[in-house]
């Protein structure tokens, strides 16, 4: 099954905790994508990457870090310095360097900070 | 700076009536513009480009860049329509990056 895969589906984190979520792709796609969702608010880039070993904070980077030591892997950390957390997150992969290209979404992680 | 506004959050209509989901944006440079939908317990995934210039399950969408407008629209709704639509706005040209409105809720109703 080809395509773009977000692990956990749920994910629980107690106060103070840092936790990365797993975003991993077989589309063979350069340019990935972690998206924040809210309700009432749509989705909120957090972080992007065009090619392995370089990435750019979007417009919500605040609190959390990412990586793109392979192609296929976008793994998000969401640090105890994000003031609020609990959402759900959507990772996204595309082709690089072309314009009105399609990005394609993985299942998306709920996160519940408890 | 760089904006898209959905402005309804819920769209009701019955079953066989005209649907048109509104979308306008902000932004200086030459726009790319997306309808995504995401159906229920499914993914988002996208609809329609304006590039494409495409109808899809029988939405349409014009650009209208005098009114900076992408609204989306079909003749007759279907009950499998109801779902979730975002509009997006792509900028920073080869980046690809993705500016999302809130999105509007389509019911559609038998």
């Amino acid at each position: 099954d080809g395509g773009i895969t977000q692990s956990p589906k749920y994910l629980f984190r107690k106060e103070g905790q840092n936790v990365t979520l797993s975003c991993e792709q077989n589309l063979n796609h350069d340019a990935m994508y972690w998206y924040r969702q809210d309700p009432g608010q749509g989705l909120r880039l957090i972080y992007y990457s065009q090619i392995v070993n370089d990435f750019q904070k979007g417009d919500i980077a605040e609190g959390y870090s990412v990586s793109r030591e392979k192609k296929e892997s976008f793994p998000l950390t969401v640090t105890s310095a994000q003031k609020n957390p609990t959402a759900f997150y959507l990772c996204a992969s595309s082709i690089a360097g072309r314009r009105n290209t399609e990005a394609f979404f993985g299942q998306g992680t709920r996160l519940t900070v408890v | 700076a760089q904006r898209v506004t959905q402005p309804e959050k819920l769209l009701s209509v019955f079953k066989g009536a005209p649907v048109e989901l509104k979308c306008n944006y902000s932004y200086s440079g030459s726009p790319e513009l997306f309808w995504y939908v995401q159906y229920s317990r499914q993914r988002l995934q996208l609809l329609l480009r304006h590039i494409s210039r495409e109808s899809i399950k029988g939405f349409t969408a014009d650009l209208n860049k005098g009114e900076t407008s992408f609204h989306l629209k079909k003749p007759f709704a279907q009950e499998e329509d109801s779902a979730m639509y975002y509009c997006a706005l792509g900028w920073g040209g080869a980046t690809n990056k993705l500016i999302f409105g809130t999105g509007t809720l389509l019911a559609v109703q038998p």
